[in-house]
């Protein structure tokens, strides 16, 4: 099966800030991924699927890029409701394996 | 608007059986996959179960595969999980989530989750 690698586990920066997140298959999966947030104590929403198409009513400071087996979600502008956790997710065939998620906190 | 209410959570001992539900509203159920994610506490998301809008392909974690049966009932826009042989490690939210497709594909909206504890 391919396995989905995040990094980093966890990032602290400030209001602003451009942050990155990678996500890394171990094997090819064209443009099958997608990115979620989870905020704290919430249930987990959609931001990008088709590694680069935002869902709809998502804010334009998160973009998403990649294919193959490398995949970077990006925060323009971080600001303070950006607090969450990401996940990537791949669905290019089962089973549709979440990465480990990244822990976005504010500096 | 696209609800999707999760029920069935409950506390079972080891070796124990349950079966989930969810409800779903505001969309043509048939024609999309449904998901079933899990988190178990403090971990990250796991992916266990899809199957397609006409419930004619499933497809299982391998950490499930054997143990839970994913069903749908078009006629009532319901998604099921039962879950056998449950253990310890089984213990998590279980969220049910729609697909963006009919079959494999992103989960654009999610239920609130159901708890399932498995302690003796």
């Amino acid at each position: 099966d391919i396995q989905m690698t995040q990094s980093p586990s966890s990032l602290s920066a400030s209001v602003g800030d451009r942050v990155t997140i990678t996500c890394r298959a171990s094997q090819g999966i064209s443009n099958y991924l997608a990115w979620y947030q989870q905020k704290p104590g919430k249930v987990p929403k959609l931001l990008i699927y088709g590694a680069s198409t935002l869902q709809s009513g998502v804010p334009s400071r998160f973009s998403g890029s990649g294919s193959g087996t490398d995949f970077t979600l990006t925060i323009s502008s971080l600001q303070p409701e950006d607090v969450a956790t990401y996940y990537c997710q791949k669905y290019n065939s089962a089973p549709l394996t979440f990465g480990g998620g990244t822990k976005v906190e504010i500096k | 608007e696209v609800q999707l209410l999760e029920s069935g959570g409950d506390l079972i001992q080891p070796g124990g059986s349950l079966r989930l539900s969810c409800a779903a509203s505001g969309f043509t159920f048939s024609t999309y996959g449904m998901n079933w994610v899990r988190q178990a506490p403090g971990k990250g998301l796991e992916w266990v179960s899809i199957i397609s809008g006409g419930g004619g392909t499933t497809y299982y974690a391998d950490s499930v595969k054997g143990r839970f049966t994913i069903s749908r009932d078009n006629s009532k826009n319901t998604l099921s999980l039962q879950m056998n042989s449950l253990r310890a490690e089984d213990t998590a939210i279980y969220y049910c989530a729609k697909a963006r497709g009919y079959s494999s594909s992103s989960a654009d909206y999610w239920g609130q989750g159901t708890l399932v504890t498995v302690s003796s």
